[in-house]
């Protein structure tokens, strides 16, 4: 089945670590998002990428960084210039002409 | 600028009873609207959206919303709540440049359903 893979689900990090989270996608969709979760904020854009080689900075770009190297893969690292990492990230892709988004299952990841 | 308010952060209802979850957007111009669902720890599920055909739009699981223009809303109904519906709920409308895919999500309703 087509759908989006997000990995770790949970994951810990020292303060100070970067960590990197993975998002692969089998929908040949061109264009992918990261979203940054907190209780009661909705979701926030981090970064998204139309194309291959290509990203732009969303709302709450500092403290992250990404890569598109792939059409299928759009891997999220939080620095440890993140003053506040703790939260519920989310992949979300998008295929050429549509405006709807397929989520992935999320990963959580807790500052120690 | 576009902007979307859940004027409920928190509806509580009885099982078998009416689901209305509240929803106000403000465009300059003619929005597409969404609303997606979510159980806990897991990611979005579109429910349905508006891309200014029909006004009243069907979704999945029996929920349905209507776009109201000359009252910037778009809420979210179901006739009969079940246990399975308790989840959080996000109204959604595409961003400007609607060819980024940006969407600015509400801050999200959490639907209680008590049996």
């Amino acid at each position: 089945d087509g759908g989006i893979t997000q990995s770790p689900k949970y994951l810990f990090r020292k303060e100070g670590q970067n960590v990197t989270l993975s998002c692969e996608q089998n929908l040949n969709h061109d264009a992918m998002y990261w979203y940054r979760q907190d209780p009661g904020q909705g979701l926030r854009l981090i970064y998204y990428s139309q194309i291959v080689n290509d990203f732009q900075k969303g709302d709450i770009a500092e403290g992250y960084s990404v890569s598109r190297e792939k059409k299928e893969s759009f891997p999220l690292t939080v620095t440890s210039a993140q003053k506040n990492p703790t939260a519920f990230y989310l992949c979300a892709s998008r295929g050429a002409g549509a405006n709807v988004l397929t989520f992935g299952a999320g990963s959580r990841l807790t500052v120690l | 600028a576009q902007s979307v308010t859940q004027l409920d952060s928190h509806v509580s209802v009885s099982e078998g009873t009416p689901v209305l979850l509240r929803c106000n957007y403000s465009s300059s111009y003619s929005p597409s609207l969404f609303w997606y669902v979510q159980h806990p720890n897991k990611g979005l599920q579109l429910l349905l959206k508006y891309t200014s055909a029909a006004t009243l739009v069907k979704g999945i699981n029996g929920f349905e919303a209507e776009f109201k223009k000359s009252e910037t809303s778009f809420h979210l109904t179901k006739p009969s709540a079940h246990m399975s519906d308790a989840a959080e709920y996000f109204c959604v409308v595409s961003g400007l440049s609607s060819n980024t895919g940006k969407l600015i999500f509400g801050q999200g309703t959490t639907l209680q359903v008590k049996p």
